[in-house]
Parts: structure tokens; C-alpha cells; sequence
């Protein structure tokens, strides 16, 4: 049973435009929601995050919205630009607890100029 | 202060053969983690580590040990590789603030063909 189910897998936009990229997850017991970013070749980087006490997180271009009735969080890019093409993966856990981060299976953004 | 270190970057290994990847930081970290990524299934936790002496199987742990002798290293053995361990392995570290962990830093990786 996949714990975070992330969409879309691929997404194009263009420069400028407002990429948004979805997830969702089960266990009602997850209180940390990190999105990390990954370039070809190199291991993921933290990117932003968010806790349940919080229904908005703005941190530059980027943007974590947080539904918590519907067990959902997306990402916004704002202004997007083409270093900004990478692959984004949410992840959850109860950070609170001894417990590790459980991945969405990835979404490769490309913003095209 | 390298943070993360994972070596080496690039393994072949044939069927059957066993090593160990390394991973080590300078952080003073208490949580350490293993992950493989294969294309289409993003990052799936193979084994963690809350602190020294202590380890936890994640989701795909079959046919991998690891042990934490000491804070800084968490090495990762494969004990008889086979063509299905074949992947890019992160290792990760993270810490603690008032019993709340904090993100993760990840090392860059080490890409593992088993023929």
C-alpha cells in the first residue's frame, strides 16, 4: 500500500507559469510534510516543508499548501524558470516519533522557455 | 563540515559478489537512513538507524545489512548481490530538536549495476 501517492508523474510548463504538483496520504498519525528536489545525478535536496498546524507555507517562489480534512498538500512554483526543472518528491512522517520519511514516487518538472 | 559522504559513486559487481557501501557524516546526527531509487518508484527505505547500536528495517530491506558502531558511519552491506539490488542507494542523516526531527540531508548517492 503506497503511504503517499503523488501526482502527476511528468508535468511541462512554461517559463513563467505556475507548475502544481499533488499529494496525498492515508495515515492521519503523519505531522511533517517535507518536499525535497532533485537534479540529474545528484541526491535530493530539502526544499520546503510543512506541519499540520499551518494550512500555508511560502518560502520564495515556492509554495506548500496544506489541506488537512482532505489528507492532501501540493506544491505551487511561482514565476517558474527553467532551473527549476528537476524531479520533486513529497514525503510524510510522524516526526514527532522515531519514524522515517515515506516518499511519493516522484514528479520530473520541466519549464520550457 | 562535507556533510554526508557516500563512496564510492560508481559500483559493477557480478552475481553473487558482496560489498559494502559506505556512508558517513560529520553532523553529529543521531538518525541515519538507507534508500534505494528506481526509476518509477521514487524512495524506498531500505534500513534506519536512530542512533548508535540501534537499527530498524524499512520496506525493502531483503538481501542488505546494516550496523551503527558509531554516530558518524552506517554502512550498507549486500550480502550476495543480484541483478534486482541493481539502483542509485542515498544515504540520508537527519536530527532532533525537542523530540521533533528535522530534514534530511542526503549524501550523493552511489549508482550499483549488478550483471
Amino acid at each position: 500500500q503506497q503511504q503517499v501517492k503523488q501526482s502527476p508523474q511528468s508535468l511541462i510548463v512554461q517559463k513563467g507559469g505556475i507548475p502544481i504538483i499533488n499529494c496525498a496520504y492515508e495515515n492521519t498519525a503523519f505531522d511533517y510534510f517535507p518536499w525535497y528536489q532533485q537534479f540529474p545525478g545528484k541526491g535530493p535536496a530539502l526544499l520546503i516543508a510543512i506541519r499540520p498546524d499551518v494550512s500555508e507555507k511560502k518560502e520564495g517562489r515556492f509554495t506548500i499548501s496544506f489541506n488537512k480534512s482532505a489528507k492532501q498538500f501540493s506544491l505551487h512554483i511561482m514565476d517558474s524558470q527553467p532551473g527549476d526543472s528537476a524531479t520533486y518528491f513529497c514525503a510524510a512522517s510522524r516526526n514527532s516519533g522515531n519514524t522515517p520519511l515515506v516518499f511519493g514516487k516522484g514528479t520530473r518538472l520541466s519549464v520550457i522557455a | 563540515n562535507a556533510g554526508v559522504t557516500q563512496t564510492p559513486k560508481f559500483q559493477v559487481l557480478k552475481t553473487g559478489q558482496s560489498m559494502t557501501l559506505q556512508c558517513a557524516q560529520d553532523m553529529n546526527h543521531e538518525y541515519m537512513s538507507w534508500y534505494r531509487q528506481d526509476p518509477g518508484m521514487g524512495l524506498r527505505l531500505i534500513h534506519y538507524s536512530v542512533g548508535a547500536g540501534i537499527t530498524d528495517q524499512g520496506e525493502v530491506p531483503n538481501g542488505y545489512n546494516v550496523s551503527r558502531s558509531t554516530t558518524e558511519d552506517f554502512p550498507l552491506r549486500l550480502l550476495s548481490a543480484a541483478p534486482s539490488q541493481t539502483s542509485v542507494y542515498f544515504c540520508a542523516s537527519s536530527y532532533k530538536v525537542a523530540g521533533v526531527f528535522y530534514g534530511y540531508t542526503f549524501g550523493s548517492g552511489t549508482r550499483l549495476t549488478v550483471v
